[in-house]
């Protein structure tokens, strides 16, 4: 069964260093997503990715944040300047028409953990 | 401003009980709902996706109701077994992102 692949499935890194998380979405998926979420909290909305460009992000997605599909395969997360805070689990989605009438299909998840 | 609240927070039961999991949303206004089990430090699988216009769906022992006039949703789970323990949580979609409930933690023991 297709599946979203997600790397590193953890990371640790020193505040203030780059971290990038990659995603391999379902292949004739169209629709792709982060979520986050902090340990015991819930799962929260980061931002939606179509047609090579950002269709919506949340106030979590500031400037220290972005996106890139980088080839026809890869979906990324780049984080700039880690903070303390930004330790979560990062979850990337994709959907086949998006979800207004798509089922979500969610990674395993990249747990970032900043020092 | 859209919430999602889960009832019960956390359920213990022995294994064979028939179950009911409680969503409720505040903006009736949403394009579907999904349900989601996670277990401890893993990824979200999808149980079931209701459309806005459908009033329940079915897979296996699982069956999901949609009320969305009175922003209510139930995952009811027949003859539980102790591979169902795990979190399920639900989610509403009103504009192509999707906001969570806090979950129930379901724990079945034989």
């Amino acid at each position: 069964e297709p599946e979203v692949t997600q790397t590193p499935s953890h990371q640790v890194t020193q505040m203030g260093q780059e971290v990038i998380l990659r995603c391999v979405p379902i292949s004739n998926h169209l629709y792709f997503y982060w979520y986050r979420q902090i340990l015991g909290q819930k799962v929260e909305f980061l931002v939606s990715f179509y047609n090579n460009e950002i269709s919506e992000k949340s106030e979590i997605f500031d400037d220290q944040f972005s996106v890139e599909r980088p080839d026809g395969s890869n979906f990324t997360l780049k984080i700039r300047s880690t903070k303390l805070e930004d330790s979560a689990m990062y979850f990337c989605a994709s959907s086949e028409t998006g979800g207004a009438s798509g089922e979500l299909f969610f990674g395993e998840g990249s747990r970032l953990t900043v020092l | 401003k859209q919430e999602v609240t889960q009832i019960p927070a956390a359920l213990s039961v022995p294994e064979g009980e028939n179950l009911v999991l409680n969503c409720s949303f505040t903006d009736s206004a949403i394009y579907n709902l999904q349900w989601f089990r996670q277990d401890p430090g893993k990824g979200l699988t999808s149980l079931l996706l209701i459309q806005s216009s459908q009033r329940e769906q079915t897979s296996g022992r699982l069956n999901a109701s949609l009320d969305k006039s009175s922003g209510r949703s139930t995952l009811y789970i027949a003859a539980s077994q102790p591979g169902d323990s795990a979190t399920y949580l639900c989610a509403v979609d009103n504009t192509d992102k999707l906001i969570f409930g806090t979950g129930t933690r379901l724990q079945v023991f034989p």
